[in-house]
């Protein structure tokens, strides 16, 4: 089966301009995480999502972030207004439910904004 | 809040060599899970070996063991006979009650021929 894919892998924003970032997690997965990885650093956690609901957001840097996951499955990270220091490695991985011990990776979309 | 603590930003081995990557963590919980993620240039983030706190025995799988010591809050990560492939960022990290996953810094692991 396949795994979590990401996309896109590289994106390049201008300071200011908008992004959106996509997650495809494993099918059967119902828990979606994402996490920011910056240079040099472990990831940390942005948000967490149980089928559509989020329940979680307390990582998010900013209200400049937002998350979706409208119908279950895809999940969409949009950035506003990007700024310098949101460059860094997204990171998107999914598990069964309660198996938050099992989490799976994406590639990770580095995001480079300049 | 749980921290993961990793001290050596960069460790070197010889090829066939045995190496030893460090990591202590700090929690108040008693059911937790401890990870060792293997991150190549490519980003992805691949599971090396999983340890849940209950269990006294070590875990294993194949060429790397942990070394988990619950009292002293550390969790070490071996790896014998090193490949050049094994050539990588590693990240200890910890789950306990919560969902999210709580990262160490990392080390960079370098395998020379």
């Amino acid at each position: 089966g396949a795994g979590v894919s990401q996309s896109p892998r590289y994106k390049v924003a201008k300071r200011g301009q908008d992004v959106a970032l996509r997650c495809d997690p494993i099918s059967g997965h119902v828990s979606l995480f994402w996490y920011q990885q910056a240079l040099g650093q472990g990831p940390e956690f942005l948000t967490y999502f149980q089928n559509e609901a989020q329940l979680d957001k307390s990582g998010l840097p900013s209200d400049r972030f937002f998350a979706e996951r409208p119908e279950g499955s895809v999940s969409t990270l949009k950035i506003q207004r990007t700024q310098q220091e949101d460059s860094a490695v997204y990171l998107c991985a999914s598990s069964r439910p309660g198996q938050y011990y099992e989490q799976y990776f994406g590639p990770g979309t580095r995001l480079t904004v300049t | 809040a749980q921290t993961v603590t990793q001290s050596q930003p960069e460790m070197s081995v010889q090829e066939a060599e045995t190496v030893t990557l460090s990591c202590t963590y700090d929690t108040s919980e008693s059911d937790y899970y401890l990870f060792w993620y293997k991150q190549p240039p490519s980003r992805q983030m691949i599971l090396v070996i999983r340890q849940e706190a209950y269990k006294q025995q070590n875990a294993t799988e194949n060429r790397f063991s942990v070394n988990f010591q619950k009292a002293a809050k550390s969790f070490s990560l071996k790896i014998s006979d090193s490949q050049l492939g094994d050539a990588a960022m590693y990240f200890c990290a910890y789950v306990g009650s919560g969902y999210a996953l709580n990262f160490g810094k990392g080390t960079s692991l370098l395998v020379t021929p």
